[in-house]
């Protein structure tokens, strides 16, 4: 089956730098590969999801890159901002199959003002 | 709202007693799944539903029993729990069950078991 390896477990930044998070996966079959943010007390959403026919995507502040040779991707964030301070979990999953998202251990994403 | 209801948002039970995690979607999906969330460990998938029917139960123990009486509906029946399993229960639903659809989560049920 997959599995699904995340780093750092915990990351702090200054307001207005750059965040990084990186996974990485070991079934060379998954194709989709989704982000969610979970606030402290609240659901997890996905924030950007990213497929195996393209190597990067922007949303705003929010990109995702994937490498599919080395089998990792990647969460950036720009210009961060308070708000952003939540857990990040990547995922990824065969879409072609049955088979359910495995996700990450998570990231706990600090701002500093 | 993401439209997944979840209740109760907090529960403390004792290791003898028996009671029931309730999850309500408004999304029209056809997908619902209960995850189990601890702390600093990946999100852990128990059980998938798919039109009210299970189609994934990753060996998760008889004390949790899920159903599904309609697609809009799942329930999670706990009974003689384990201080172990102590958590966050979210559940989840999406347009269907392949992976690769977006999950709606709800707010999740705290968990202790004393």
């Amino acid at each position: 089956g997959e599995n699904v390896e995340q780093h750092p477990s915990t990351l702090s930044v200054q307001e207005g730098d750059s965040a990084v998070i990186k996974c990485t996966y070991s079934d060379s079959a998954s194709n989709y590969f989704p982000w969610y943010k979970q606030e402290l007390g609240k659901r997890p959403q996905l924030i950007i999801d990213i497929r195996s026919n393209v190597g990067e995507k922007k949303d705003q502040r929010i990109a995702v890159t994937l490498n599919k040779t080395a089998k990792h991707f990647s969460l950036h964030i720009t210009e961060t901002q308070p708000e952003d301070s939540a857990v990040y979990f990547c995922a990824a999953t065969d879409s072609g199959s049955a088979r359910q998202l495995t996700f990450g251990s998570g990231t706990q994403l600090t701002v500093l003002p | 709202e993401t439209g997944v209801t979840q209740t109760p948002r907090h529960l403390v039970m004792g290791m003898t007693n028996k009671k029931s995690l309730k999850c309500e979607q408004h999304l029209g999906h056809n997908a619902m799944y209960w995850y189990k969330q601890s702390a600093k460990k990946p999100l852990e998938l128990m059980f998938v539903y798919s039109l009210e029917e299970r189609v994934e139960n990753n060996s998760v123990p008889s004390r949790f029993s899920p159903e599904c009486p309609n697609s809009s509906h799942l329930f999670l029946h706990l009974h003689t729990l384990q201080p172990e399993d102590s958590a966050l229960y979210l559940c989840a639903s999406s347009q269907d069950y392949r992976g690769n659809t977006e999950a709606f989560f709800g707010q999740g049920t705290r968990l202790t078991v004393v």
